[in-house]
């Protein structure tokens, strides 16, 4: 079945750690995307890619970095420069035009030891 | 600026009744799109449907329609006949203008929505 694996489920980090979120997709889209949700609130964008070896900042990019190296893939770290990294975070995909939606992965849960 | 809002912070329904989730956005943009979500409480976020803002017509998708009213500003999603299943999260979104140079999503706050038996 076509669709976007995010792994692990949940992660814990310690105090000055760098930890690397995976995110996969099968759909042969071109665009990706890193949303955080924090409780109660909606999806803010951290960083997204249109094609390889590209991508751009979203509205939160400070304390993340990614790479897209490989059209499936997009991982994102979450280096210790971000101060408040306990959130769900979200990947998703999509085709670059018209109204399609963005697909998204179930998710990860990361927290603060 | 591009701005979703959404109003109501959570919303009871009886089960078998409709239920209308509103969202007012506001854009300078002509052409934009228009995205509702659902997200249960395992979080994974589910495409609901969609409206082009040159869509004559509402959208429809099953027992999900959208109450498209451009001079307005607001897209409202309507489930009818709601089912237990439905008890979530519902999250409208805004693209930014079609054939732009990003497709990125700007989400409102969200409405909880919870189905009573």
């Amino acid at each position: 079945d076509g669709g976007i694996t995010q792994s692990p489920k949940y992660l814990f980090r310690k105090e000055g750690q760098n930890v690397t979120l995976s995110c996969e997709q099968n759909l042969n889209h071109d665009a990706m995307y890193w949303y955080r949700q924090d409780p109660g609130q909606g999806l803010r964008l951290i960083y997204y890619s249109q094609i390889v070896n590209d991508f751009q900042k979203g509205d939160i990019a400070e304390g993340y970095s990614v790479s897209r190296e490989k059209k499936e893939s997009f991982p994102l770290t979450v280096t210790s420069a971000q101060k408040n990294p306990t959130a769900f975070y979200l990947c998703a995909s999509s085709w670059g035009e018209g109204g399609q939606p963005q697909h998204f992965g179930d998710g990860t849960r990361l927290s603060i030891l | 600026a591009q701005k979703i809002t959404q109003t109501q912070p959570g919303m009871f329904v009886q089960e078998k009744e409709a239920v209308t989730l509103d969202c007012t956005y506001d854009t300078s943009d002509q052409s934009y799109g228009l995205f509702w979500y659902k997200q249960p409480s395992s979080g994974e976020m589910i495409f609901l449907i969609y409206q082009g803002s040159y869509d004559e017509q509402n959208a429809t998708e099953g027992r999900y329609s959208l109450n498209f009213q451009k001079a307005r500003k607001s897209a409202n999603l309507v489930i009818s006949a709601s089912q237990l299943g439905d008890s979530a999260m519902y999250f409208c979104a805004m693209r930014e203008p079609y054939g732009g140079a990003t497709n990125k999503l700007i989400f409102g706050t969200g409405t909880l929505l919870a189905v009573q038996p």
